[in-house]
């Protein structure tokens, strides 16, 4: 099915490891996004790439990096992982003129 | 920044009854307003999305929106609840692709 896929669906991570969040999609969208979901805040964007190649700093960028490694592929990274980054994280894509996002189906991490 | 505003974080109503989902927003410009539907450990779906022209907004499943400038509100409605419509309802607002910001979410309960 086209849309966005997001790797894996849940993780456990000790304080200090880290790991990296895979995401894809299949649409031929030129934005991806990075968003964190928490209880009675909605959802915060991390970062951006609003092109191949390019990528920005959201509302809450602090601890993580990014790659867009081509116009498919967008992976969030976590250094070193901490307890306050236990959260739900979304990918999502959209195409240009589209400010609508279209949505994976989120990976569930909790930090120990 | 754009700013949103959900009123009431948990709506309960029965069966057949009507939803009214409310939504302040802040925008310093002319707004791009949309509502999403996350049901339970999926990701969020779009139900339907104001930008320019009518102000009443049908979407999915049912529901409407409309736009009143005057108000800043984009509250959404149903005029008559089904079971399916369980789930966590959030507001958003964009002003550029790059930059939409979300509120905090309303849990709705549909009651047999």
């Amino acid at each position: 099915n086209a849309g966005v896929t997001q790797t894996p669906k849940f993780q456990v991570l000790k304080t200090g490891q880290s790991m990296t969040l895979q995401c894809a999609q299949d649409m031929n969208h030129n934005s991806m996004y990075w968003y964190r979901q928490d209880p009675g805040m909605g959802l915060r964007l991390i970062y951006y790439s609003a092109s191949e190649g390019t990528t920005d700093k959201g509302e809450v960028p602090n601890g993580y990096n990014v790659s867009r490694l081509n116009k498919r592929e967008f992976s969030l990274r976590l250094e070193s992982a901490a307890p306050s980054q236990t959260s739900v994280y979304f990918c999502a894509s959209s195409e240009v003129g589209f400010i609508e996002r279209l949505f994976g189906s989120g990976t569930r991490l909790t930090v120990v | 920044a754009q700013s949103v505003t959900q009123l009431g974080s948990h709506v309960s109503v029965s069966e057949g009854a009507l939803v009214l989902l409310r939504c302040n927003y802040s925008s310093s410009v002319p707004p791009y307003l949309f509502w999403y539907v996350q049901y339970p450990n999926q990701g969020l779906q779009l139900l339907l999305k104001y930008t320019t022209g009518a102000t009443l907004v049908k979407g999915i499943n049912g529901f409407e929106a409309e736009f009143k400038k005057s108000e800043t509100s984009f509250h959404l409605t149903k005029p008559s609840a089904h079971m399916s419509d369980a789930a966590e309802y959030f507001c958003a607002v964009s002003t550029n692709n790059n930059d939409m910001r979300f509120g905090a979410g309303t849990r709705l309960t549909v009651k047999p």
